[in-house]
């Protein structure tokens, strides 16, 4: 079965540091994968998706991630974080044939000025 | 555009009552997804429809359902309410089914259960 797990529940960073949460998979093709970004009282915000191709993939508001088959990570990473960027985020995986996402436990950023 | 419109925001019910909870997606999208987010459980999956089909079912017991309508708004029913069902309730919408195209989420309704 397909499964989705972000080794971390709770970073604290400072604004200005670098960032990078990590994402572990187990699928058994090449899966849809996506990181989704959660502020309090919110929805779900889609910051990336890799489906194929570049296996370095740019999101919005300065994320990218990395996709490593040989690791079975997609791990999602920022230069330098503002404050604004304290959230919770979720990497998500799904099979190509079905509409279904799985989702991580979450991590949730922290940002110290 | 308008994104993602869920209706109500929150809402309070008492255990054994039932519930409706409203989804309109994005002008032109066709697929609708239901996830429940919990503390316990995180983000589980509970159904998608397109064309007015439900298409997948997660792993829910029969007291939660949902259904599509023409104009591609979807509604959620939770039947005989327990206080375990007490989550934010996220719709998603995308163009077509499949994720190819990401989905695009709600702001949620949080329904509580007393």
């Amino acid at each position: 079965a397909q499964s989705v797990t972000q080794p971390d529940i709770h970073i604290t960073v400072s604004e200005g540091a670098s960032l990078e949460l990590r994402c572990n998979y187990s699928y058994g093709a090449t899966p849809y994968l996506f990181w989704y970004v959660q502020s309090p009282g919110q929805g779900l915000q889609l910051l990336l998706k890799y489906f194929s191709g570049d296996t370095l993939v740019q999101g919005i508001k300065g994320f990218e991630a990395e996709f490593k088959r040989s690791q079975s990570s997609f791990n999602l990473r920022k230069p330098s974080v503002h404050w604004s960027d304290a959230a919770e985020y979720f990497c998500a995986v799904g099979p190509d044939n079905t509409d279904k996402l799985i989702f991580g436990t979450g991590t949730r950023l922290q940002v110290f000025p | 555009k308008a994104g993602v419109t869920q209706t109500p925001r929150y809402l309070i019910k008492t255990r054994g009552q039932q519930v409706t909870l409203s989804c309109s997606p994005i002008s032109g999208h066709r697929s609708v997804s239901w996830y429940q987010q919990t503390p316990g459980q995180g983000l589980q999956f509970l159904f998608e429809y397109f064309s007015e089909t439900q298409r997948n079912k997660g792993n829910f017991p029969g007291r939660f359902s949902g259904r599509q309508f023409s104009n591609s708004r979807s509604e959620m029913n939770v039947s005989t309410l327990e206080l375990g069902d007490s989550a934010l309730y996220l719709c998603a919408s995308s163009l077509t089914p499949g994720l190819g195209d990401g989905y695009t989420f709600g702001s949620g309704t949080r329904l509580t259960v007393v």
